[in-house]
């Protein structure tokens, strides 16, 4: 499989526990981005990450939510202390660099977190 | 007002239909997606375009960068186009990561 994988699918937890998201970007691609999106609305954008190096972050990305690319290949996003808010689809998405425009992104399947 | 806007919100068309999807935004961009997103969630890119038209099979993208505006148009549309479409732009001078979505556009293609 060469494409964008995220892992869980789903995540059911608990308002106040900590949860954690992976996601695997296609092999030679040295940035990856972290969106978010609630019912009816479009993405959002988090964080991305070019190699190991967590070049922005949003404002939505509070103090709660970490992101991390150590290696430079897969990602995870972390969420301590999760609230009812934080219910949404958290999206990955990975291209290749360089360019002004920006480049194509590949987008992963999604991980849909739901707090009780 | 958001930044990018899309229309119409929801579509429903026949089989076979010409459909139009219009994606309006309010700054400079250096470039403009064009995305599907099947319910489940996975998002498809089908378009990233700076200047002029883009064609990829039944699908057909244009983008107007004096006026601001682009356009998705599906031909002969068929029950597996439904779809929600998502523009999004990348700002000029902006984060090489940020794109700004618009909020999508449902359509549903009865046969």
């Amino acid at each position: 499989d060469t494409g964008v994988s995220q892992d869980p699918r789903h995540k059911i937890t608990k308002r106040g526990q900590n949860v954690t998201f992976r996601c695997d970007p296609i092999s030679e691609h040295n940035r990856l981005y972290w969106y978010r999106q609630t019912l009816g609305q479009g993405p959002e954008f988090l964080t991305y990450f070019q190699n190991e190096a967590q070049l922005e972050k949003s404002r939505l990305l509070s103090d709660r939510f970490s992101a991390e690319r150590p290696k430079g290949s897969f990602s995870t996003l972390e969420i301590q202390r999760t609230e009812q808010g934080d219910s949404a689809m958290y999206l990955c998405a990975s291209s290749t660099g360089g360019g002004t425009g920006g480049n194509e992104q590949f987008f992963g399947p999604g991980t849909r977190l739901t707090v009780l | 007002k958001n930044e990018v806007e899309q229309s119409p919100q929801n579509l429903t068309a026949q089989e076979g239909e010409f459909i139009t999807i219009n994606c309006s935004y309010s700054v400079g961009i250096s470039a403009l997606h064009w995305l599907q997103q099947h319910p489940g969630g996975g998002i498809v890119s089908l378009f990233m375009l700076s200047s002029g038209k883009k064609k990829h099979g039944r699908l057909i993208a244009t983008i107007n960068i004096q006026e601001k505006h682009s356009s998705l148009h599906i031909t002969a549309s068929h029950p597996r186009d439904s779809a929600v479409y998502i523009c999004a732009v990348r700002s000029k001078g902006g984060s090489q990561g940020n794109l700004i979505f618009g909020k999508g556009t449902k359509l549903s293609v009865k046969p």
